[in-house]
């Protein structure tokens, strides 16, 4: 079992649309998670991040981390075309070295 | 400021030719990493360097060497390029103080085809 499963989608979604972005993961030490949103042909660039369990928001964006099941979510709410991309997850565990998901594609058709 | 840039931007190497990837950051950042992207296989670390004069293995080193010039560059050297190094490169930089951690920003990329 991969340490971090993400469902690579693609996920194609009207726009207005709340989206629902998951990843599972099975390493107990991971205390840090994150959320990088990478365009076409460009680098991954830091979303959102939490510190441990429970939610965070800013703006449309909402990040929850449930550590008892390891599990973490992204919502976008009111989805627009720009938000089309790929998402990454990404967890650290003390080692600065970050263990990151395969990433979903997803595309906001207006 | 630039961030972390990365040259060059795209190259195609045949097998057997040695090419060295150059990534710079201007953040005054301790820590640097390279890291490949493959479909399906998302981001893997190749090399990681945790202040100059340090480096250290990730998860696929095999094929790489690294060198850390100095605290703003980090090279990635592919000494005898093979078909299965075709992928595209990103370095990061971060600054991580204490038991913290700190965002890893990324440069642009360079995309590398391996004939």
């Amino acid at each position: 079992q991969k340490e971090v499963e993400q469902d690579p989608g693609p996920l194609s979604v009207p726009e207005g649309a709340i989206v629902s972005l998951n990843c599972t993961y099975s390493n107990s030490a991971f205390q840090y998670f994150m959320w990088y949103r990478q365009y076409s042909r460009k680098g991954p660039e830091l979303l959102m991040y939490t510190y441990s369990s429970g939610n965070k928001e800013d703006g449309r964006f909402t990040a929850q981390v449930d550590k008892s099941s390891k599990y973490i979510s992204l919502f976008i709410r009111d989805s627009q075309p720009s938000d089309s991309a790929t998402y990454l997850c990404a967890m650290e565990g003390g080692s600065e070295k970050l263990v990151f998901g395969k990433g979903t594609k997803l595309t906001v058709n207006p | 400021n630039a961030g972390v840039t990365q040259t060059p931007k795209f190259q195609v190497l045949k097998t057997g030719q040695s090419m060295t990837l150059q990534c710079a950051q201007d953040m005054n950042h301790n820590s640097m990493y390279w890291y490949r992207q493959d479909p399906g296989m998302g981001l893997r670390l190749i090399y990681y360097s945790a202040s100059e004069g340090t480096t250290d293995k990730g998860e696929v080193p095999n094929g790489y060497n690294v060198s850390r010039l100095n605290k703003r560059e980090f090279s990635l050297r592919l000494e005898s390029a093979a078909p299965s190094q075709t992928s595209v490169y990103f370095c990061a930089s971060s600054d991580p103080e204490g038991s913290g951690w700190e965002t890893q920003y990324f440069g642009p990329g360079t995309r590398l085809l391996v004939l």
